[in-house]
């Protein structure tokens, strides 16, 4: 089957960096992605990593590595609009071709 | 571009009635999705379409339909409406098989089922 773990909560300090971890079970994986969803509101996407390594953008890095089934989001300089849930999604091709996502990271962010 | 819209934006259905869920996108993307997503959890792909004329099955197809007579169109189907079925739902959609992995949402569907 298909699975993946992440945090369900984590908690920081304005202005800090956090790290949200993500680590997966597929067959077939292709690609791990990461999403943001505000309460109320729709996801959005964030980053994609189909190869190991470090992808920045911005504030948001990504990282994946796929001998250990492992990937992070890395949040620097946290404002208080980053509280929101992120999800881990990772690509799979067998005999589908679609997207799986994780259960969600709350991330708490304290003044 | 609107993106992806969806209608309604909510809706209460009692027990046994039938509704559509409509959902359309005009950034003419091949791939398009319907996802669920109950409180506090992560999103569960119910249909997905790869072009006009294909849909298949994601991981709860169980108590729904789509179908894909458009690239702009994939309306939801819900014929016997449960409790189980209340929920979220979040239509998506995708460039082509190469950037799958970049999915743009809708704002999504309330739907409560008494």
């Amino acid at each position: 089957g298909q699975s993946l773990e992440q945090p369900s909560e984590v908690t920081a300090v304005e202005g800090a960096i956090v790290q949200i971890n993500c680590t997966y079970q597929t067959s077939g994986f292709y690609g791990l992605s990461w999403y943001q969803q505000h309460d109320g509101g729709a996801p959005t996407f964030l980053s994609y990593n189909a190869l190991d390594g470090l992808e920045e953008t911005g504030r948001f890095s990504s990282f994946l590595s796929r001998s250990d089934s492992y990937g992070y989001l890395l949040l620097q300089e946290l404002q208080m609009k980053d509280s929101a849930s992120y999800f881990c999604a990772v690509r799979v091709m067998n005999r589908d071709d679609k997207i799986i996502f994780g259960k969600g990271t709350r991330l708490h962010i304290l003044p | 571009n609107a993106g992806v819209t969806q209608t309604p934006k909510f809706r209460i259905l009692k027990i046994g009635q039938s509704m559509t869920l409509q959902c359309t996108q005009d950034m003419n993307h091949n791939y398009m999705y319907w996802y669920r997503q109950d409180p506090g959890m992560g999103l569960k792909l119910i249909y997905y379409s790869v072009g006009a004329g294909i849909t298949d099955k994601g991981e709860v197809p169980n108590g729904y339909n789509v179908s894909r007579s458009t690239t702009e169109d994939f309306p939801l189907r819900l014929e016997l409406a449960a409790p189980s079925q209340t929920s979220v739902y979040f239509c998506a959609s995708s460039y082509s098989k190469g950037r799958q992995e970049t999915q743009y949402f809708g704002p999504g569907t309330r739907l409560l089922v008494l």
